[in-house]
């Protein structure tokens, strides 16, 4: 199946900086990207559909101004989370969709905010 | 929103046993999927059903759909201990659509 990387696998940042993670869809064009969000024992919600060239999507209560997504090509994506804070702290897992019925999601992040 | 429910909440079987666990969701969709996740790690994608499907089955996986309730089954047979994860379905209404995903199953299958 085809393979979607999240980099970085875990980071830890002090509240108040930002954090950008990558997701990529190595070996096929994504056309759309989805960002989730996990809190431990918890299902994943979505954050955002992002779509190449053009403004994310956000789903209601997701502020815009602090989850920043980039979709440059058809192959990155973006989430920048910006001035993070203890909150802000979970597991970020991106899925890439070829407009297809299956989607595939990378691995995920994990963010931890001191 | 989450879409909808996952019934049980978590699951505890001895291997060998067959694993049911149940997903209800709200609103009409064009199909369901079943994935798994392993503690601290991304999903796998285990089996997608269509919305005119009832039943599909794959390797040790059965899956069935009633649209009528709104609600999807997922029986894993003879479990084993790498079964152990916690399972999502998630449904989408078009294809490349986003997906809703449930409260999720934590399945432990003790050896």
């Amino acid at each position: 199946g085809a393979v979607v990387s999240q980099h970085p696998s875990w980071v830890i940042c002090k509240s108040g900086t930002s954090v950008k993670i990558e997701c990529r869809s190595l070996d096929f064009q994504a056309t759309t990207m989805f960002w989730y969000r996990q809190f431990p024992k918890q299902s994943l919600m979505l954050m955002a559909t992002s779509n190449e060239g053009s403004k994310a999507t956000y789903e209601q209560g997701v502020e815009k101004d602090k989850f920043l997504i980039n979709h440059a090509s058809l192959t990155l994506s973006t989430l920048t989370v910006t001035s993070a804070h203890p909150e802000d702290s979970s597991f970020y897992i991106c899925s890439a969709g070829d407009n297809r019925y299956e989607q595939y999601f990378g691995p995920g992040t994990r963010l931890t905010v001191t | 929103s989450q879409q909808g429910e996952e019934d049980p909440q978590a699951l505890s079987i001895q291997e060998g046993e067959n694993a049911t666990m149940n997903c209800s969701y709200k609103t009409s969709i064009n199909n369901l999927q079943w994935y798994r996740q392993n503690s601290g790690r991304g999903l796998v994608h285990l089996i997608l059903i269509r919305s005119n499907e009832r039943e599909k089955h794959s390797g040790r996986l059965r899956v069935t759909l009633d649209t009528s309730k709104k609600s999807s089954s997922l029986l894993i047979t003879a479990s084993r201990a790498a079964d152990t994860a916690s399972y999502f379905c998630a449904t989408d209404k078009a294809a490349g659509n986003k997906l809703t995903f449930g409260g999720g199953t934590r399945v432990l299958v003790k050896p």
